[in-house]
């Protein structure tokens, strides 16, 4: 089974549209995050959510909005979507905030987003 | 800003040991470095993870400079699926707000 798992994997969709980006972890953990990354391949941490709790806002614009049903879902949802939108999405998820000895972080395998 | 510095490339020939440096000078006490590694059109992967010693798994070594402001990524026998992009990441344990600041990484190509 998928740790982390993200749906859908790819996504064309129209400028202006609103659309959504779902992910769920099996893995018991505490600690769910988004990141994008671009065309120049940068990852970049968009969010992050320990127990349903916002705990990073990288500055994103607020047409993100990420939702956090229970702490093993973290959705991402994308208002009047632009070009510079496209990009690579990556959920990830660890055991808590904190990353004691032992802690790594675990990621999905992306949501390839290309907004014409 | 990622705190780490990579050579951009790296070739391997297939069976031999590939050895990653980075350097990460600014290194305070209490942060550990990581490195993850990106197969084309996949996830981030955890690879290995360090604090002063040096560690072992089943994936690589990790060689930590008694200095810590630098350290090599040891794959002992590359192989072809050992192509990626390779990052060196420094993190704080101890925060309440963690996360994984990304460089350019090390594209290492594994030739046959």
């Amino acid at each position: 089974d998928t740790a982390v798992s993200q749906t859908p994997k790819y996504l064309v969709t129209q400028m202006g549209n609103d659309k959504s980006i779902k992910c769920e972890q099996n893995l018991g953990h505490d600690t769910m995050y988004w990141y994008k990354q671009d065309s120049k391949k940068f990852l970049k941490i968009m969010f992050s959510y320990n127990n349903k709790e916002l705990i990073i806002n990288e500055t994103v614009p607020n047409r993100f909005s990420p939702k956090s049903p229970d702490k093993a879902h973290l959705n991402l949802h994308i208002n009047s979507l632009e070009l510079g939108d496209s990009a690579v999405y990556f959920c990830a998820s660890s055991p808590q905030t904190r990353l004691p000895s032992g802690n790594t972080i675990y990621f999905g395998e992306g949501s390839w987003l290309t907004v014409v | 800003d990622a705190k780490t510095t990579q050579p951009t490339s790296m070739d391997c020939a297939e069976g031999r040991a590939a050895n990653l440096p980075c350097n990460h000078s600014t290194i305070s006490g209490n942060e550990y470095v990581y490195w993850y590694r990106q197969i084309h059109s996949q996830g981030p992967q955890y690879i290995i993870h360090g604090l002063k010693n040096n560690e072992t798994n089943e994936m690589a070594s990790l060689i930590i400079t008694e200095d810590r402001k630098s350290s090599t990524l040891i794959l002992p026998h590359a192989t072809l699926r050992d192509t990626a992009v390779y990052y060196c990441i420094v993190m704080n344990y101890g925060g309440a707000t963690n996360k994984l600041i990304f460089g350019t990484g090390t594209l290492l190509a594994v030739q046959p």
